[in-house]
């Protein structure tokens, strides 16, 4: 079946600093990937995604990769603020159209330390 | 923008009651999800609908049903509330690549 494995939290990082968060999935044909971010207290809302591999998604300052080979989807910032406090979900599409049922991962809470 | 609002934030009911949760969206959108979310697990699926009156299980539909009238509205309903119910319920539509979540209903069964 279909999985999603994202890199246990919590994470703290000082502000600036670098971020990158694990996402590795198991899947038959070809998914679209998804990061979804949920701010203290609101639902979830996409951050970004890819739908085929080698594509890249981004939007503010972040960006992951859809890499088939390693079956892997990490999230990147090159310097974090602390509004990006969060917990940042990585999911998929099993048949790619996104808007079918996700699977999800568990969930990796952010802390930004000024 | 797209909006999609459920009907409570908190919620504190008792074990047996019936509970319902409502969910509406602006964007005419035909799939619309709930989702339970809870502490190291996730978001997992309850059901989805991709029509009026039109429901298909997902992960975990034990314990709960759904009704889907109208194309705007979808609701969870659950028959008698027990205590490993207590969660965060979100609800949400779809467009093509993006699905839309509500804020959440925090449920407490005591």
């Amino acid at each position: 079946g279909n999985s999603v494995t994202q890199m246990e939290g919590p994470v703290t990082l000082s502000e600036e600093a670098f971020l990158t968060i694990n996402c590795t999935y198991t899947a038959t044909g070809y998914p679209s990937l998804f990061w979804y971010v949920q701010y203290p207290g609101e639902g979830l809302q996409l951050l970004l995604k890819a739908t085929k591999a080698d594509d890249k998604g981004s939007n503010k300052g972040f960006e992951a990769t859809y890499r088939k080979e390693t079956t892997s989807f990490h999230l990147e910032k090159g310097s974090v603020q602390v509004s990006d406090s969060a917990v940042y979900f990585c999911a998929l599409s099993p048949r790619g159209f996104g808007n079918e049922k996700l699977t999800f991962g568990t969930g990796t809470r952010l802390t930004i330390i000024p | 923008d797209v909006k999609v609002t459920q009907s409570s934030r908190y919620l504190v009911k008792r074990t047996g009651e019936k509970v319902f949760l409502e969910c509406v969206q602006d964007m005419d959108h035909e799939n619309m999800f709930w989702y339970r979310q809870d502490p190291g697990l996730g978001l997992r699926l309850i059901y989805f609908s991709y029509d009026v009156k039109m429901k298909e299980k997902g992960d975990i539909p034990e314990g709960y049903s759904v009704s889907r009238e109208k194309k705007e509205r979808f609701s969870l309903i659950l028959e008698s509330a027990s205590t490993n119910q207590t969660s965060m319920y979100l609800c949400a539509s779809s467009a093509p690549y993006e699905q839309y979540f509500g804020p959440g209903t925090r449920l407490t069964v005591t």
